[in-house]
């Protein structure tokens, strides 16, 4: 069973700056898993912000950017705005599988 | 304009099967490369993906639910099926579909998603 790590909870001055990661328990994230990224506040359904890695939809704000870091897919978000205060998650795609990873809750403070 | 919706019933007993449906448009099941998802998220929960069908008919099941999962689609009337055998309490959570752009593995609409709770 393949298992995808985020950091539980993360914590961010407005204005600053801060990386959230994706890791996986098959080794380091390469491209090849297609790294997404989504936005989930409270009561709404999932946003997608960022699509294999590093692409953008043409709805997601410009502080935010996808990487690889490390071995991991990361999502990091700048200029950190109140609004930002959410639970992202990843999804990677293992072929025919995909796995979301566990969430991380952002709070901006 | 990318829109997508489930329906099915808000409460299922315990044993019962859920049959959820999720109706799409401005895209079309046949194209190369499109892919419908579901995902489920348990109250206070993560995310876990159920299922996916792609444009050519091929189907992938999450390894842990496959012997209770079935997805289907109907692409002249721009809907997937999805049942779910042997539903238990710990199946409660909010259903979502979603959309996948198999040619960049983009997944970029979502339904709103559909509360199913299982009580007897």
């Amino acid at each position: 069973q393949t298992v995808v790590t985020q950091e539980p909870s993360l914590t961010v001055s407005p204005g600053g700056t801060v990386t959230l990661t994706c890791a996986s328990s098959t080794g380091a994230v390469t491209s090849g898993y297609y790294p997404n990224w989504f936005q989930q506040k409270r009561g709404q359904a999932p946003r997608a912000l960022i699509y294999n890695t590093s692409h953008k939809h043409s709805w997601t704000p410009a502080r935010f950017s996808g990487s690889l870091l490390g071995g991991k897919a990361a999502l990091t978000l700048s200029r950190v705005q109140p609004e930002d205060e959410a639970d992202y998650y990843c999804l990677l795609y293992f072929g025919a599988l995909q796995v979301f990873g566990g969430g991380t809750k952002l709070t901006v403070l | 304009q990318v829109t997508l919706r489930e329906s099915g019933p808000a409460l299922v007993k315990p044993t019962q099967t859920l049959t959820l449906t999720c109706t799409f448009s401005g895209f079309s099941l046949s194209t190369s490369g499109m892919c419908v998802s579901w995902i489920r998220q348990p109250p206070g929960k993560p995310l876990e993906w159920l299922a996916r069908i792609y444009w050519d008919d091929d189907k992938s099941y999450n390894t842990s639910l496959k012997t209770r999962l079935t997805i289907s689609k109907d692409t002249s009337k721009n809907q997937v099926v999805l049942t779910m055998t042997n539903m238990d309490p710990v199946d409660t959570a909010t259903y979502y579909c979603a959309r996948t752009d198999g040619s960049a593995w983009n997944t970029d609409y979502w339904g709103q998603g559909t509360l199913v709770t299982v009580s007897s």
